[in-house]
């Protein structure tokens, strides 16, 4: 149990264009998902804590209008990179906390691999 | 920064030789928690601590929190190739609605056949 999916797995696009993708909790309900964003042989950087049914948080230094995250089920969460440019060619991967949880049960995505040309 | 720090940032072994990883952190915690990424994939989780815990063991891998130094270790045993991977270890603070996972920076294991 506890899986949690991410789709694409890849994707590759031109700069400018805007690439959505999505976090998706297969068997159990996620009241809060996490995006991270982790760069070649570094570690993971939270972006946003993503709510269902209310705005996300958003880390410090994160654009707010350039990651816009909507979690608008108990099972999906989205992040769209707007406009996105080849500095953000990153590894994007999200986590769900499952209902009633406290920092233990987050599961976490395989991950979705950005690249901007 | 927010980031825990570990320690060391690469080692590499030979296969069957013990491998220590270490982890220090800022805030109080609730839990810390140990993960494992393959080259490139996404994250395992590997063990939980929690805050009023000291020692804990799951088959070859032995993790010790002290909270005092605000210090976490991770041991694995007769470590095999297919260790080789990078860990890290992640902190949920203690307090906030969240419990948001704050990651260190990472150890690059190399276990050499």
């Amino acid at each position: 149990g506890a899986v949690v999916s991410q789709h694409p797995s890849r994707v590759i696009c031109k700069s400018g264009t805007s690439v959505k993708i999505e976090c998706r909790s297969l068997d159990f309900q996620a009241t809060t998902m996490f995006w991270y964003r982790q760069f070649p042989k570094q570690s993971l950087m939270l972006m946003a804590t993503s709510n269902e049914g209310s705005k996300a948080t958003y880390e410090q230094g994160v654009e707010k209008d350039k990651f816009l995250i909507n979690h608008a089920s108990l099972t999906l969460s989205t992040l769209t990179v707007t406009s996105a440019h080849p500095e953000d060619s990153s590894f994007y991967i999200c986590s769900a906390r499952a209902w009633g949880t406290g920092g233990e049960g987050q599961f976490f995505g395989p991950g979705t691999r950005l690249t901007v040309l | 920064s927010q980031q825990g720090e570990e320690d060391p940032q690469a080692l590499s072994i030979q296969e069957g030789e013990n491998a220590t990883m270490n982890c220090s952190y800022k805030t109080s915690i609730n839990n810390l928690q140990w993960y494992r990424q393959n080259s490139g994939r996404g994250l395992v989780h590997l063990i939980l601590i929690r805050s009023n815990e000291r020692e804990k063991h799951s088959g070859r891998l032995r993790v010790t929190l002290d909270t005092s130094k605000k210090s976490s270790s991770l041991l694995i045993t007769a470590s095999r190739a297919a260790d080789t991977a990078s860990y890290f270890c992640a902190t949920a603070r203690q307090g906030g609605a969240t419990n948001k996972l704050i990651f260190g920076t990472g150890t690059l294991l190399a276990v050499q056949p």
